[in-house]
């Protein structure tokens, strides 16, 4: 079956403008990860949700940063007014639930550039 | 807070010698452990657990609470394996929605 997909793949954009990052899960998975990995860096979580629902947003870096999940299903990660330490690859990732032992499933991840 | 270590961001071994790649956590209760493996122009996937207590590939990683450590190793390298990996680390069964804490990755080059 398909696996979890993300568009854009590559999204360059400038500063100050806003940009809607979006996810598709594995179909049945209910929970569902967002992670930032800026250049030669690991990855740093950003927000989990399960269902619909987001338990976990800690690691959101501003109020800039949002994101919603609708139906069990996609998610959209939003950044308003982005700034240059935005630039990264925000990768999602869906498991079958948020058991700890669970594997995470990744997508390609969004390319994001702020000029 | 949790927080996961590799020491080495490029390791450079040539076919059919054994490889380790290091992997030191902290924190404070019992943490389940993963090496996660990205190949090139591929999305990152997962290699092993150690729940799972199993060898992928020929790579094996032992937990080892007492030194904080879940070292990936393999006796002998292909060209294959030759990749960025990332060890990661999640809080454990004493809680649930467990986010990934991610190592800064180690890339191994097996040369011919």
């Amino acid at each position: 079956g398909a696996g979890v997909s993300q568009s854009p793949s590559n999204k360059v954009t400038e500063k100050g403008k806003d940009v809607e990052l979006r996810c598709d899960p594995i179909s049945g998975h209910t929970a569902l990860y967002w992670y930032r990995q800026r250049l030669g860096q690991g990855l740093e979580f950003l927000i989990y949700f399960q269902g619909n629902s987001a338990p976990d947003k800690s690691g959101l870096p501003s109020d800039r940063f949002s994101a919603e999940r609708t139906g069990e299903s996609v998610s959209t990660l939003t950044i308003q007014r982005t700034q240059q330490e935005d630039s990264a690859v925000y990768l999602c990732a869906s498991s079958p639930s948020g058991a700890s032992y669970n594997e995470q499933f990744f997508g390609p991840g969004t390319r994001l550039t702020v000029l | 807070a949790q927080r996961v270590t590799q020491p080495e961001k490029l390791l450079s071994v040539f076919k059919g010698a054994p490889v380790e790649l290091k992997c030191n956590y902290s924190y404070s209760g019992s943490p389940e452990l993963f090496w996660y493996v990205q190949y090139s122009r591929q999305r990152l996937q997962l290699l092993l657990r150690h729940i799972s207590r199993e060898s992928i590939k020929g790579f094996t990683a032992d937990l080892n609470k007492g030194e904080t450590s879940f070292h990936l190793k393999k006796p002998f390298a292909q060209e294959e394996d030759s990749a960025m990996y990332y060890c990661a680390l999640s809080k454990g069964r004493e809680t649930s929605g467990s986010r990934l804490t991610f190592g800064e990755g180690t890339q191994l080059t097996v040369n011919p």
